[in-house]
């Protein structure tokens, strides 16, 4: 499984958009790259995941460049709400593995 | 989307007993459960893996006799912290996919488990 690497903590204000960025030099080709939210004291939720290019959902887009080394979160309009921690997994899609391998994840924290 | 679902969502207990942390996957069949550790301002750490009918897999340096884990059915993984110490307080996770090649995964509330 790919190790990444992603900023400790990120500070924003709200209705700022807010990227987060992952670095994933050792992705192999059959890797994903997955986006999970957690708040405190609760169970990790998906945010997006993709392969290539560019992924967008409704609450999020994720930007991934043609090397695919890394990877950035894009979160648009950023209210008090999202202030979380976000983690950023590599690795065979969990219906392949199921085991995710989390890193230290990004703090963001969002002012008024 | 699914839904996993664990019970209870916080415990405290007293120092050497044992304590039963259930998941369940309320709409979905789980073959494979995931068990996780996570302590405050750290990231969470995968304890083991829970298989339907068979032994769990633990991950290097989680205690199997300490932590058991028993998966009786599809839809239900219970973790039991035996023998619960001070050191053992803290949020565990369980999660579960549904099973399609780069589909999510599923994540429980979480339980907080305190020792004293």
């Amino acid at each position: 499984l790919a190790k990444t690497t992603q900023p400790i903590s990120m500070d924003s204000y709200e209705g700022q958009e807010v990227n987060i960025t992952c670095s994933h030099n050792n992705i192999a080709t059959n890797d994903y790259i997955t986006w999970y939210q957690q708040f405190p004291s609760q169970g990790p939720r998906f945010i997006i995941q993709g392969y290539k290019t560019k992924v967008t959902n409704e609450v999020a887009s994720l930007f991934i460049p043609a090397d695919r080394k890394s990877s950035t979160l894009s979160l648009p309009r950023v209210s008090l709400s999202d202030t979380a921690v976000y983690y950023c997994l590599v690795g065979d899609a969990p219906g392949n593995t199921g085991k995710l391998i989390f890193g230290q994840g990004t703090t963001l924290q969002v002012k008024p | 989307g699914a839904v996993v679902s664990q019970h209870p969502s916080w415990v405290i207990c007293k120092s050497g007993t044992s304590v039963k942390i259930e998941c369940r996957s309320l709409d979905f069949q789980a073959t494979t459960m995931f068990w996780y550790r996570q302590f405050p301002k750290q990231s969470l750490m995968l304890m083991a893996t829970s298989n339907e009918g068979s032994k769990a897999t633990y991950e290097q340096g989680v205690e199997k006799d300490k932590f058991l884990i028993n998966h009786a059915s599809l839809t239900l993984s219970t973790l039991t912290v035996t023998s619960a110490h001070p050191e053992d307080s803290s949020f565990y996770i369980c999660s579960a996919t549904i099973g399609e090649w780069g589909t999510e995964a599923f994540f429980g509330q979480g339980t907080r488990l305190t020792v004293v």
